[in-house]
């Protein structure tokens, strides 16, 4: 159980284009979803909280134009970045909790996604 | 602001012995909950083991044990019989507790890089 798919699993675009990736809660429901992103070698670092049917609160310094996020249903998430640039290129990685206790307040986290910008 | 600080960048162990990770942290909160999550070169995210701060009792599983320091905020992960798929990046967390009922957001350490010598 407590399985969350993230696709794609790794994607190349160009400058300028825009790239959406999917979260999904495969076998539970979760209210709030969670958006990272990851540097080589370096710790998770939190971009936004995605709450069902409302709009997600963004970390400081990240910019919510760039990243759209939408989390229209109890099992789907996605983020978008809009116009990606090279600087955009990293690891993204999602993650929900379960509604239900006592699996409740536990995050369960998806492969990832690698993002390259050419 | 809440804090973790995981101190040991890298540690190495031989296979079948025991090694502890150290974490601490800084909250002025009462109840919380600390996780030790684990992430292998694949790069998915693995729930290692969670503790409620109310709870005084130490977190066990399976290989896996804290000892969990609450006047101290202390929370150290012991691998008992350390194996080859033990070898991974481990990272120590923090989440306030939910009194709104909604899962807040993980704050991370920075990460332990953990072999396991054959």
């Amino acid at each position: 159980g407590a399985v969350v798919s993230q696709h794609p699993s790794r994607v190349i675009c160009k400058s300028g284009t825009s790239v959406k990736i999917e979260c999904r809660s495969l076998d539970f429901q979760a209210t709030t979803m969670f958006w990272y992103r990851q540097f080589p070698k370096q710790s998770l670092m939190l971009m936004a909280t995605s709450n069902e049917g409302s709009k997600a609160t963004y970390e400081q310094g990240v910019e919510k134009d760039k990243f759209l996020i939408n989390h229209a249903s109890l099992t789907l998430s996605t983020l978008t970045v809009t116009s990606a640039h090279p600087e955009d290129s990293s690891f993204y990685i999602c993650s929900a909790s379960d509604l239900d206790p006592p699996a409740k307040n536990i995050q369960y986290f998806g492969a990832g996604t690698r993002l390259s910008v050419l | 602001a809440q804090t973790v600080t995981q101190s040991q960048p890298e540690m190495s162990v031989q296979e079948a012995e025991t090694v502890t990770l150290s974490c601490t942290y800084d909250t002025s909160e009462n109840n919380y909950y600390l996780f030790w999550y684990k992430q292998p070169p694949s790069r998915q995210m693995i729930l290692v083991i969670r503790q409620e701060a109310y709870k005084q009792q130490n977190a066990t599983e399976n290989r896996f044990s804290v000892n969990f320091q609450k006047a101290a905020k202390s929370f150290s992960l012991k691998i008992s019989d350390s194996q080859l798929g033990d070898t991974a990046m481990y990272f120590c967390a923090f989440m306030k507790w939910p009194y709104g009922g909604a899962t807040n957001k993980l704050i991370f350490g920075t990460g332990t890089l953990l072999a396991v010598q054959p």
